[in-house]
């Protein structure tokens, strides 16, 4: 069965902290991609890759960078966590033209900044 | 913005109704997808329907796509308790770096 696997179903961080969330596929997708989901706004995009080491800004990139070394793994990377970066991060693949196939969705990870 | 906009926002129906969900966009597209999101998982892709299709079929989901009133519904009927999750419909175009979702629609499908 086809799989995004995300690392980490739940995670609790400190305010300062540096957090790594990574995401791991398995279908040889060249595109992927970082979402968070929060209540009454929807997915909205962090960043996403449409190649190894390439990396293109999303709508809400501020306070994210990305990782992209190798073609299955996509790292998303806060930098210094602040408590408006709790949120469900979501990672998802997708093969050739990104606005053209359905996505794979990883399982999520809820992240707490405290 | 392209985003598409779930309509209702929450639907409450017996086990054994059919549930209908609306989403509507703004701009030009080359196809519509939908997802099925379980309570604190990731999505699940369910269908896609491209802008030169009217009606797609897939077990229990019928998904219409009007172009010209840019809609689109998801039919799922003889529901089940199993289908209470969020829906989200998410529009896409040829050469755009990325899908567009909505705020999806919660359904529970009571037993």
């Amino acid at each position: 069965d086809v799989k995004v696997t995300q690392s980490s179903r739940y995670l609790v961080k400190r305010t300062g902290e540096k957090v790594f969330l990574e995401c791991v596929q398995d279908m040889d997708h060249e595109n992927m991609f970082w979402y968070r989901q929060d209540p009454g706004l929807g997915l909205r995009l962090i960043y996403f890759s449409y190649d190894v080491k390439m990396k293109e800004k999303g709508d809400i990139p501020e306070g994210y960078s990305v990782s992209r070394e190798k073609k299955e793994r996509f790292s998303l990377i806060l930098e210094s966590a602040s408590t408006n970066q709790t949120s469900m991060y979501l990672c998802a693949s997708s093969s050739g033209d990104r606005g053209n196939y359905g996505y794979t969705f990883g399982s999520g990870t809820r992240l707490t900044v405290v | 913005s392209q985003q598409g906009e779930e309509d209702p926002q929450a639907l409450s129906i017996q086990e054994g109704e059919n549930a209908t969900m609306n989403c509507s966009y703004k701009t030009s597209i080359n196809n519509l997808q939908w997802y099925r999101q379980n309570s604190g998982r990731g999505l699940v892709h369910l269908i896609l329907i491209r802008s030169n299709e009217r009606e797609k079929h897939s077990g229990r989901l019928r998904v219409t796509l009007d172009t010209s009133k840019k809609s689109s519904s998801l039919l799922i009927t003889a529901s089940r308790a199993a289908d209470t999750a969020s829906y989200f419909c998410a529009t896409g175009k040829t050469g755009a770096n990325n899908l567009f979702f909505g705020t999806g629609t919660r359904l529970t499908v009571i037993p």
